[in-house]
């Protein structure tokens, strides 16, 4: 496709389960990114970064969420053992090199709701 | 450490009025400088970055590298300006790292 896609565009889950979020870049696009949005804290951005490797190069310290990319184009963002805290909007972008900048195409994002 | 600060959560004006959305950054390399804007209901987008020199929808941001700054501003507000946005710093050309954002409210 022409843009950013990510799936499931909502997702609920029970404390503790581990979950699953999917992101479609675009062609070409060597390098995904997973960002958090937590509306309720100020509209944080939360970074989290990942080149052309399997696995994530960076990412939140408690180690409960990882990045894979079993195709060059599909990143999943996994957290295991979900808090409530994890309730966000799960924002996947892929960067385009444009003369030099490292510019970013967003998807829409996957609101994940932990109960 | 690398660091981009917005120090307003909410700026509230009125059309017409100028706006001023601020965003100081922490980086002891040559920095290269975003702003994205996220309107409501639609995705995260690229507003202008620096290296451009641009003005975009009427908005334009200078960097400061004595006051380690890069304000965005426009001078005349209008309604459909209201947003959130977002003050970005490419480190390494490999990762960006985001401010916190501001929500812009133009009221009419």
């Amino acid at each position: 496709g022409a843009g950013v896609s990510q799936s499931p565009r909502y997702k609920v889950a029970k404390r503790g389960r581990d979950v699953a979020l999917r992101c479609d870049s675009i062609s070409g696009h060597v390098t995904l990114y997973w960002y958090r949005q937590t509306l309720g804290q100020g509209s944080e951005v939360l970074t989290y970064s990942q080149s052309d490797a399997q696995r994530d190069k960076s990412g939140r310290p408690s180690g409960r969420f990882s990045a894979e990319r079993p195709e060059r184009s599909v990143s999943t963002l996994k957290i295991q053992r979900t808090e409530q805290g994890d309730s966000a909007v799960y924002l996947c972008a892929s960067s385009s090199q444009d003369g030099g900048a490292n510019v970013l195409t967003f998807g829409a994002g996957s609101r994940l709701t932990v109960l | 450490a690398q660091r981009v600060t917005q120090p307003e959560k909410l700026l509230s004006v009125f059309k017409g009025a100028p706006v001023e959305l601020k965003c100081n950054y922490s980086y002891s390399g040559s920095p290269e400088l975003f702003w994205y804007v996220q309107y409501s209901r639609q995705r995260l987008q690229l507003l202008l970055r620096h290296i451009s020199r641009e003005s975009i929808k009427g908005f334009t941001a200078d960097l400061n590298k004595g006051e380690t700054s890069f304000h965005l501003k426009k001078p005349f507000a209008q309604e459909e300006d209201s947003a959130m946005y977002y003050c970005a710093l490419n480190i390494n050309t490999d990762k960006l790292i985001f401010g916190t954002g501001t929500r812009l409210q133009v009221f009419p």
